[in-house]
C-alpha cells in the first residue's frame, strides 16, 4: 500500500535553532513530494514542490530534499522563527496515479 | 484571480439531513479533490475529478457525492449527514498532479449533531 508517513507527531524548538522535519513514503515511483504548512484553523498553504527528477528546492529559509532510493524526504527551516510555528505536512503523487497521498503531519512549536 | 473558494465556510447539521458543500476554482484546472481532516489527522480522499464528466473514489467516499459538470465547480453532497461526518472539509485543484502544485481552498467546518 502506497503511504506516506511523518515523524515525529509534534516537535519544540528554541528560537533561532535549524530543525528538520522528515516524511517518508513507501514507493520510491513518484512524480513528486509537495510540503505545506496549516496554521490552526486554516487551510493549506504550498511552501515546496519538488519534482522526482530533482534532489532540491530552497525558497528562502526553507530548503526540501528529496532521495527516492530511501524512500525520504526532508524539510529544513533555518534559523527558526515563532512565526514558523504550525503544523507542517508533505503530500507524493506516487506514479501512474493522479492523487495525492498526505502524512499526518508535524506540529511544531518554536519558543521566542 | 480568487483561487479556490468553498462555501460555506461552517455549518452545523441535524443527523440525517443533507447538504451541499461548494467549491470552484478559477484557475482552469482539471484536476480537483475532495478532503476530510479529522483532529490531529492529516487529509483523507474522499472523491476526486480528472475532468469535467469524470469522478472518481478515494479513500473514504461512503455517504458522499460528487458532480463535475463544469471545469470550474466541484460540489460535494453529504446525504443522511451522520456524527462521523463531523469534519473540516477541503477542496482542491491541480493543473497536473504529475508536474505542478496542488492548491487549497479555505475549508468548511462542519459539525453534525
Amino acid at each position: 500500500k502506497q503511504e506516506v508517513t511523518q515523524i515525529p507527531a509534534a516537535l519544540s524548538v528554541p528560537e533561532g535553532e535549524n530543525l528538520v522535519l522528515n516524511c517518508s513514503f513507501t514507493d520510491s515511483a513518484i512524480y513528486n513530494l509537495q510540503w505545506f504548512r496549516q496554521d490552526p484553523g486554516k487551510g493549506l498553504t504550498s511552501l515546496l514542490l519538488i519534482q522526482s527528477s530533482q534532489r532540491e528546492q530552497t525558497s528562502g529559509r526553507l530548503n526540501a530534499s528529496l532521495d527516492k532510493s530511501s524512500g525520504r524526504s526532508t524539510l529544513y527551516i533555518a534559523a527558526s522563527q515563532p512565526g514558523d510555528s504550525a503544523t507542517y505536512l508533505c503530500a507524493a503523487v506516487f506514479s501512474g496515479t493522479y492523487k495525492y497521498i498526505f502524512g499526518t503531519g508535524t506540529r511544531l512549536k518554536v519558543l521566542a | 484571480n480568487a483561487g479556490v473558494t468553498q462555501t460555506p465556510k461552517f455549518r452545523i447539521l441535524k443527523i440525517g439531513q443533507s447538504m451541499t458543500l461548494q467549491c470552484t476554482q478559477d484557475m482552469n484546472h482539471n484536476y480537483m479533490y475532495w478532503y476530510r481532516q479529522d483532529p490531529g489527522m492529516g487529509l483523507k480522499l474522499i472523491y476526486y475529478s480528472v475532468g469535467a464528466g469524470i469522478t472518481d473514489k478515494g479513500e473514504v467516499p461512503n455517504g458522499y457525492n460528487v458532480s463535475r459538470s463544469t471545469t470550474e465547480d466541484f460540489p460535494l453532497r453529504l446525504e443522511l449527514a451522520a456524527p462521523s461526518q463531523t469534519s473540516v472539509y477541503f477542496c482542491a485543484s491541480s493543473s497536473a498532479p504529475d508536474r505542478n502544485e496542488q492548491f487549497f481552498g479555505p475549508g468548511t467546518r462542519l459539525t453534525v449533531l
